[in-house]
């Protein structure tokens, strides 16, 4: 099975940092990459899908990139409703798997 | 407005069966393959299985934890999608997440269900 592997597990930051994070799939799954958000107690929220496309609705400083292997999702100003867990999700093959998750908090 | 409801989660004891329910509304549930996911307290999400469409043959796959034990059905007429669960473990105590698939290949997750609470304990 390929691997997701999401870096950093947490990280704290101040209102308006720019924030990144990084996934990293263990074989090349090309750009079958979605990104979620998981708020504390809320149901996931599909953030970014086709490693780069933002779904409807997300607002845009939130951002995807990558293809491959390696993978980034930006967050361009970082503000108090970003509070979260974000995971990866590669699609390309059987199963599905996530990264262990991105913690992200406010300093 | 698209919609997912998930029923069916209890308490029920190791070895039995339960039978989750996801109602769709707001969309076609036919047209679209369907997703089930769990996470455990405090843990990440992991995906369990999906359906197919029919129109690309209805076909199901499952996770390695829960082949065999766990089964994925659809009924399009009533717009809804089911996880029969079987042989049920205690590391099966989760909350349950249906979701509409999208996209390529398995797809991924546009909408998610609230979510229903399993938990397997005697």
């Amino acid at each position: 099975d390929i691997q997701m592997t999401q870096s950093p597990s947490s990280l704290s930051a101040s209102v308006g940092d720019r924030v990144t994070i990084t996934c990293r799939a263990s074989q090349d799954i090309s750009n079958y990459l979605a990104w979620y958000q998981q708020k504390p107690g809320k149901v996931p929220k599909l953030l970014i899908y086709a490693a780069s496309t933002l779904q409807s609705g997300v607002p845009s400083r939130f951002s995807g990139s990558g293809s491959g292997t390696d993978f980034t999702l930006t967050i361009s100003s970082l503000q108090p409703e970003d509070v979260a867990t974000y995971y990866c999700q590669k699609y390309n093959s059987a199963p599905p798997t996530f990264g262990q998750g991105t913690k992200v908090e406010i300093k | 407005e698209v919609q997912l409801v998930e029923s069916g989660g209890d308490l029920v004891q190791p070895g039995r069966s339960l039978r989750l329910s996801c109602t769709a509304s707001g969309f076609t549930l036919g047209d679209y393959a369907m997703s089930w996911f769990r996470q455990a307290p405090g843990k990440g999400l992991e995906w369990i299985g999906f359906i197919r469409s029919k129109a690309y043959g209805g076909t199901t796959e499952y996770a390695a934890s829960v082949t065999g034990r766990f089964t994925i059905s659809r009924d399009d007429s009533k717009s809804i999608a089911y996880l029969q669960m079987n042989s049920l473990k205690t590391d099966d105590t989760a909350v349950y997440y249906c979701t509409r698939n999208r996209g390529y290949s398995y797809g991924y997750s546009d909408y998610w269900g609230q979510g229903t609470l399993v938990t397997v304990s005697s």
